[in-house]
């Protein structure tokens, strides 16, 4: 199975907002609504921010949000601040107890 | 308050086995509501699941790993394991111990990772 693909980098000023991409196929992204997302600070573990597409865990901010729309989900955070510099991973289920997870995006706050 | 604890080797020799277990604590291993999994990453790279076990035996490996990974679960003593086998250097990486929610997949909690190298 191939990863799922993010873009590389995304980057905004504080107070602004971010949208990351993640791109799969109908086998996940598009067949599941199972698609989640990490938020992983350097040398630390992830950390959930997003399950099933658009539910947030408790304590995690509502400047964070999901969404999809075919094969492709997006994760916004809007009024960004400095602590959401961080690495950033989406993951799907694929079908048969199998999971997929994204490339990864490096979000940068100006 | 779920805790997850990775142990074990952090040098691995070429074609040898990579061995990991996991210790859980404030939480039952029995509960039915999960799968515990390990997920790796190599230096600079991204995320890499490798394999669940729910708490009956019953495993799910992902197809990149199939041949060579075994995982178990020892719910007596609230532990689960990773075996690897014939590891080369594409196999460093920190590897995660993990809980996966069931039917909702995805993963609540994560142990503190373990960088495990493979070198001679």
């Amino acid at each position: 199975q191939s990863a799922l693909t993010q873009p590389p980098s995304a980057s905004g000023s504080p107070g602004q907002s971010v949208t990351i991409s993640c791109t799969g196929t109908s086998s996940d992204v598009g067949g599941y609504d199972f698609v989640s997302w990490y938020q992983q600070h350097s040398a630390k573990a992830p950390k959930l921010m997003i399950y099933e597409v658009n539910k947030r865990p408790s304590g995690v901010p509502d400047r964070f949000s999901g969404s999809k729309s075919g094969n492709t989900a997006s994760l916004t955070v809007s009024g960004l601040q400095a602590e959401d510099e961080a690495d950033y991973y989406c993951s799907s289920y694929a079908g048969n107890n199998n999971y997929v997870f994204g490339i990864g995006t490096k979000v940068t706050v100006l | 308050q779920l805790q997850l604890q990775e142990s074990g080797p952090g040098l691995v020799k070429p074609s040898e086995t990579l061995s990991l277990t996991c210790t859980v604590s404030g939480d039952s291993i029995r509960n039915g509501d999960y799968f515990w999994g390990w997920i790796r990453q190599p230096p600079g790279k991204g995320l890499e699941w490798i394999a669940n076990v729910f708490y009956t035996g019953d495993t799910y490996s992902s197809p990149s790993f199939k041949s060579r990974v075994t995982i178990s679960i020892d719910t007596s003593k609230t532990q689960f394991s990773l075996k690897l086998t014939s590891v080369t250097a594409a196999d460093t990486a920190v590897y995660y111990c993990a809980r996966l929610r069931r039917f909702a997949d995805y993963v609540d909690s994560w142990g503190q990772g373990t960088l495990v190298t493979v070198s001679s």
